[in-house]
């Protein structure tokens, strides 16, 4: 079965601070894809990032970076110098070989708020 | 560019009214579909899923039901709602065909149910 774990529920700082938003997942695949989707207020999901399982290059985009480490089966995000606007609830989701259907499994999600 | 449109935004409706929320998407073809819902501060929940038109597959047993009627319309219905039909519903699209895609979602529906 297919799992993915986000411990934190909520976090606060203080807008400018960095903060990580710590992922980690399960499955029995050899093959799999991890995404990260940003939830604002207003309610959409939104697609951030999609990493397929043989490529552990961390990656960066603008203040937003992600961490993957196949040895601790984690997949965290880092958002460097908060804004105000970073202020959502973060869900990270797990595809495996699967069927045809591409099912995602989804963790709790992570609340985000940042103070100004 | 494919684009998915969910309507209506937000809808109160009684206890034992029927439902029925529509998606669309547009700009490409044979998509999967997908329909999720979510309970206040809660994590999402996949009612629904559709490869084809008329395939349904559910995700758990409830009250809800779900259509497919042309590749790229899917329909959520009830026929007597429950006060715990309460959430949020949001409607999702990927492509077919190489695996690891990522799914797209609508702006979602807040159902209230009185």
């Amino acid at each position: 079965a297919q799992k993915v774990t986000q411990a934190q529920t909520e976090i606060s700082v203080v807008e400018k601070e960095d903060v990580t938003l710590d992922c980690v997942y399960e499955t029995r695949d050899t093959t799999y894809y991890l995404f990260w989707y940003k939830q604002p207020p207003s309610g959409e999901l939104v697609f951030l990032i999609r990493r397929n399982s043989f490529d552990e290059q961390n990656e960066i985009s603008g203040r937003y970076s992600w961490n993957f480490q196949k040895s601790t089966s984690s997949f965290n995000f880092t958002i460097t110098a908060s804004q105000v606007v970073d202020s959502a609830v973060y869900f990270c989701a797990l595809s495996g070989r699967g069927s045809r259907a591409q099912k995602l499994v989804f963790g709790q999600g992570t609340r985000l708020t940042i103070n100004p | 560019s494919q684009t998915i449109h969910q309507w209506p935004a937000t809808l109160v409706q009684p206890v034992g009214s029927p439902l029925s929320l529509e998606c669309t998407v547009e700009g490409t073809s044979n998509p999967n579909l997908y329909w999720y819902r979510q309970a206040a501060g809660r994590g999402l929940q996949l009612l629904f899923y559709s490869v084809g038109i008329g395939q349904i597959s559910s995700e758990v047993p409830q009250n809800l039901s779900a259509s497919r009627p042309q590749d790229r319309q899917f329909i959520l219905s009830s026929k007597k709602l429950l006060l715990s039909d309460s959430g949020f519903y949001l409607c999702a699209w990927s492509t077919q065909g190489s695996r690891g895609q990522p799914q797209h979602f609508g702006d979602g529906t807040r159902l209230s149910i009185l």
